[in-house]
């Protein structure tokens, strides 16, 4: 079974200095790994997705994403923090083609707070 | 603006009762994927269907069923309602079976009272 470990419910962080939120995951074969975004009352955004290829994977908004095979993780980082990124953060996994069902497994999210 | 539509956005309605949940894929997505987030299980996978066939089931409960039509929308039909299955209810939709990239709608919050 697929599983994805938040390990912060809430990360704080001021205006301007990088963030990083933490996902580590667990599945069978090659991971499929993605992060999402959640405002208020909103919808889930994506915002990257790590498939293969390049350790470090750039997305919407400035985010980007470490991943660590040794590790097991998928990091989400950027470099300078705005307020406006203040939200809930998903990090999800699926299994690979070839595994069957394509769904995704969330972590329970982290509520990320920029103070201004 | 993912370009997935959910109708209706809230929902109220009484225990005991049946509502249904609309969802309408990105054009050209064969896939539909529907998801429950509530506060105490967090966001789970119910059911994933594709052109019209059921694909994959997750953690969805025997009073819940989904359906995908030959216009490719999905209805998620909740009956029997309790308390506990007041949720956001979200769908998304990807181009195909393995399609890596799920989109999601906007959610259709259920109150049930």
């Amino acid at each position: 079974a697929q599983s994805v470990a938040q390990p912060e419910d809430q990360v704080n962080v001021a205006e301007g200095n990088p963030l990083t939120v933490k996902c580590t995951y667990s599945v069978s074969g090659n991971p499929y790994l993605f992060w999402y975004v959640q405002y208020p009352n909103r919808g889930l955004q994506f915002l990257l997705k790590y498939i293969t290829g390049d350790n470090l994977v750039k997305g919407s908004y400035g985010f980007e994403a470490e991943f660590n095979k040794s590790q097991t993780s998928f990091h989400l980082k950027k470099p300078s923090a705005l307020v406006s990124d203040s939200a809930l953060y998903f990090c999800a996994v699926r299994a690979p083609p070839g595994a069957g069902s394509y769904q995704l497994t969330f972590g329970k999210g982290t509520k990320l707070s920029v103070i201004p | 603006d993912s370009g997935v539509t959910q109708t209706p956005k809230h929902l109220i309605t009484a225990t005991g009762q049946r509502v249904t949940l609309r969802c309408s894929p990105r054009s050209g997505d064969l896939s539909v994927y529907w998801y429950q987030q509530s506060l105490d299980q967090g966001l789970q996978f119910l059911i994933q269907y594709y052109n019209g066939e059921e694909r994959a089931k997750g953690n969805i409960l025997e009073r819940f069923s989904a359906q995908q039509f030959p216009d490719l929308h999905s209805e998620l039909n909740l009956s029997s309602l309790e308390l506990g299955d007041s949720a956001l209810y979200f769908c998304a939709s990807s181009p195909g079976t393995s399609g890596e990239t799920q989109y999601f709608g906007p959610g259709t919050r259920l109150l049930v009272l």
